[in-house]
């Protein structure tokens, strides 16, 4: 059974940084591509970053582009997301999700719970 | 990166069919085959109805499919039933990033 299981979201103040994780179990992670879409209260979704299975190839929205990294451990089967220069409309449930090919796509099989990230001073 | 424009809702009887439309530029849903599909149901995460277009992953029913037109996609439900009520996302590749429309609320009457 694919699992993806996100952590590392809290309450940060603006200008902070914070990083996500992500578990992936249940297939060969190194065999597709990775993507952090992220959703605000009450909000649509909204793609964040995508990263293909080797690292070679890494995609970012503009509105966090210089701010946010996204990296893989294919060793361990995790993906991460570094946020910097936290902003307040930053504030989303962030998901991992899992493409359906080894290159940043938009089609997206297996989806996360989400980790809740809050900005605010 | 601006989002794709989807209408804000839709709504149908049980049985009926109903389509979403997703209109994008010939930068993005136009330029490419590569136009998805999302079900978010309230306090859930995505699932994928539709990809590259038209494809259904496996386990999704046959009542959804999709098309596209110049820089339009649509989704179609036919025989609408009570469970189909949900916000719905399509997604479209560019050549630098990805784009989501703005959603669409279904509302089976």
């Amino acid at each position: 059974e694919v699992q993806l299981v996100e952590s590392g979201g809290g309450l940060v103040q603006p200008g902070r940084s914070l990083r996500l994780s992500c578990a992936a179990s249940g297939f060969t992670f190194d065999d597709y591509a990775m993507h952090w879409v992220r959703q605000a209260p009450g909000k649509g979704l909204e793609w964040v970053s995508g990263i293909s299975w080797n690292s070679r190839i890494i995609a970012y929205a503009d509105s966090v582009k210089g701010r946010f990294t996204i990296s893989r451990d294919n060793a361990k089967n995790f993906l991460y997301l570094q946020m910097n220069s936290l902003k307040t409309e930053d504030t989303a449930l962030y998901y991992c999700a899992k493409d359906t090919g080894v290159k940043v796509g938009d089609s997206y099989d297996y989806w996360g719970q989400g980790t809740l990230v809050t900005v605010s001073s | 990166q601006s989002a794709l424009t989807q209408p804000a809702s839709v709504s149908g009887s049980p049985g009926q069919s109903i389509t979403i439309s997703c209109t994008g530029t010939s930068s993005d849903v136009g330029g490419y085959n590569y136009v998805s599909w999302y079900q978010q149901h309230p306090g859930k995460a995505p699932k994928l109805m539709i990809y590259d277009v038209s494809d259904r992953p496996s386990g999704v029913s046959n009542r959804f499919s999709g098309s596209k037109s110049g820089n339009t996609a649509s989704l179609t439900i036919s025989g609408l039933q009570a469970e189909d009520e949900a916000d719905y996302y399509c997604s479209s590749y560019t050549s630098s990033s990805i784009l989501f429309g703005g959603g669409t609320k279904l509302t089976v009457l």
